[in-house]
């Protein structure tokens, strides 16, 4: 099936480093919604993105719906230990009602 | 957002029997999803749950595989028939609706391991 190409596959940062990871698409998506995925837990939402330029912000977590609409980014501010986890970026060709398209996953880990 | 339970939260089963796992939600949704998470990899969509209807299985997943149900508006299950090691994986339930329309939500996932 179609998948996104998210990058980079895997960061170790150090604690209060800012982070930033993007997916790109050959195709076009209406909606792009980032998640959180923890050990042994399902995917958190953190951000949907609805319109091609929106910028939106989630206290330390900003993202973008690139202008092309195939392409978004997630930034993370001053990173913390409680960030490290697996992001996902999705893309969804209509409205609320269509199943997700996933990305392969961006595995954080913060070093203290 | 949408409060969804999974059962079982994870087992451990022998070759060749079934499965069936359940996803309960708090509230009534429109839309519910299957999905599949393989060791290591990224989410792939199973199936659309269909109230009242037959499930719409995307490429690579059949019916007689994975027979799903969804009676109502709350709640669907997810069966994995015949299971095989390579069905190893955390399965999904995911929602739309309730109180936030577009956005779409997962359960905590069934880790399952075939021996």
């Amino acid at each position: 099936g179609q998948q996104l190409n998210q990058s980079p596959q895997s960061m170790f940062i150090q604690e209060g480093e800012d982070v930033s990871m993007n997916c790109t698409s050959s195709s076009i998506f209406n909606t792009w919604l980032w998640y959180k995925q923890d050990p042994g837990e399902g995917p958190v939402l953190l951000i949907a993105l609805y319109k091609a330029g929106e910028l939106t912000s989630n206290g330390r977590l900003t993202a973008q719906f690139g202008i092309t609409r195939k392409d978004s980014f997630l930034n993370i501010s001053a990173s913390i230990p409680s960030d490290v986890g697996i992001y996902f970026c999705a893309g969804q060709f209509s409205s609320g009602n269509t199943p997700l398209v996933f990305g392969k996953g961006t595995r954080l880990s913060v070093i203290a | 957002s949408a409060v969804i339970s999974q059962k079982p939260s994870r087992d451990i089963c022998q070759r060749g029997t079934s499965l069936t796992i359940q996803c309960q939600v708090d509230s009534q949704v429109t839309m519910m999803f299957w999905y599949r998470q393989q060791p290591g990899q990224s989410l792939t969509l199973i199936a659309t749950a269909n109230q009242g209807s037959e499930a719409t299985y995307e490429s690579g997943f059949v019916i007689d595989k994975f027979p799903i149900s969804r009676p109502n508006l709350t709640f669907s299950t997810l069966t994995v028939s015949n299971m095989s090691p390579e069905d190893s994986s955390i399965y999904l339930c995911s929602v739309v609706g309730g109180s936030s329309y577009n956005e779409q939500f997962f359960g905590p996932g069934t880790r399952l391991t075939v021996l």
